[in-house]
């Protein structure tokens, strides 16, 4: 009964590295998402996907990489880190088809950018 | 553009009832969604409403005016771990969803 489960939990990183959060799920979750929450800002959705191999940019992309070969993965990759990208960054999942607001998120993971 | 205003910080007392509201701006309406998050953990949802009134679930009420662009979380018998963050979110006509910054609640003994 694991859910979503999100690693790493805690990460510092340096400028210009390369860093993959990744995000799995156990309910097969057609859709799935990655916010990042930033202090005095709403959740802003960097990208999702509505199925393996199907992925679109959110609000704020820039400098992010998703892929989505299997339903239950969806990893985040910043390929070259900024001290912009400090952040907290929550994956989510949904079972709903075109009504996909009722998300359950993971535990979130800290991103520090040095 | 699309903007979503909850007020930042509210405080009550424990027993009382609270009323955080939220106004929101979007292209097209699918919904308006509350989420719960307490400080350091993950947001978990609340209510939804896509049709005007009231929805009670327990000791939690949410509300919403579609023709106001308004809605509401109520929470009574406030309980210390009902100390949390508030979202607002509200679901555009592309079924994206557009987030405010949250409000938190401090409950007060």
């Amino acid at each position: 009964d694991a859910g979503i489960t999100q690693s790493p939990r805690y990460k510092i990183t340096e400028t210009g590295r390369q860093v993959t959060l990744m995000c799995h799920q156990t309910w097969s979750h057609s859709y799935m998402f990655w916010y990042r929450q930033d202090l005095g800002h709403g959740l802003r959705l960097i990208y999702y996907s509505a199925a393996a191999d199907i992925t679109d940019k959110g609000e704020v992309p820039d400098g992010y990489v998703v892929s989505r070969s299997k339903t239950e993965n969806f990893p985040l990759t910043l390929e070259s880190a900024t001290r912009s990208q400090t952040s907290v960054y929550f994956c989510a999942s949904s079972n709903s088809g075109d009504f996909a607001g009722e998300l359950f998120f993971g535990e979130g993971s800290r991103l520090t950018v040095l | 553009g699309q903007n979503i205003d909850q007020p930042t910080e509210m405080t009550a007392t424990e027993g009382a009832i609270v009323q955080i509201n939220c106004t929101y701006q979007t292209s097209g309406f699918n919904g308006l969604f509350w989420y719960q998050q307490h400080a350091g953990e993950a947001p978990t949802f609340l209510s939804y409403n896509v049709l005007d009134g009231l929805e009670e679930k327990g000791r939690f009420s949410s509300f919403l005016s579609r023709s106001k662009g308004y809605s509401y979380l109520l929470l009574k018998e406030l309980q210390m771990k009902d100390s949390a963050s508030y979202l607002c979110a509200a679901m555009d006509s592309n079924y994206q969803l557009i987030w405010g910054a949250g409000t938190k609640l401090i409950i007060k003994p």
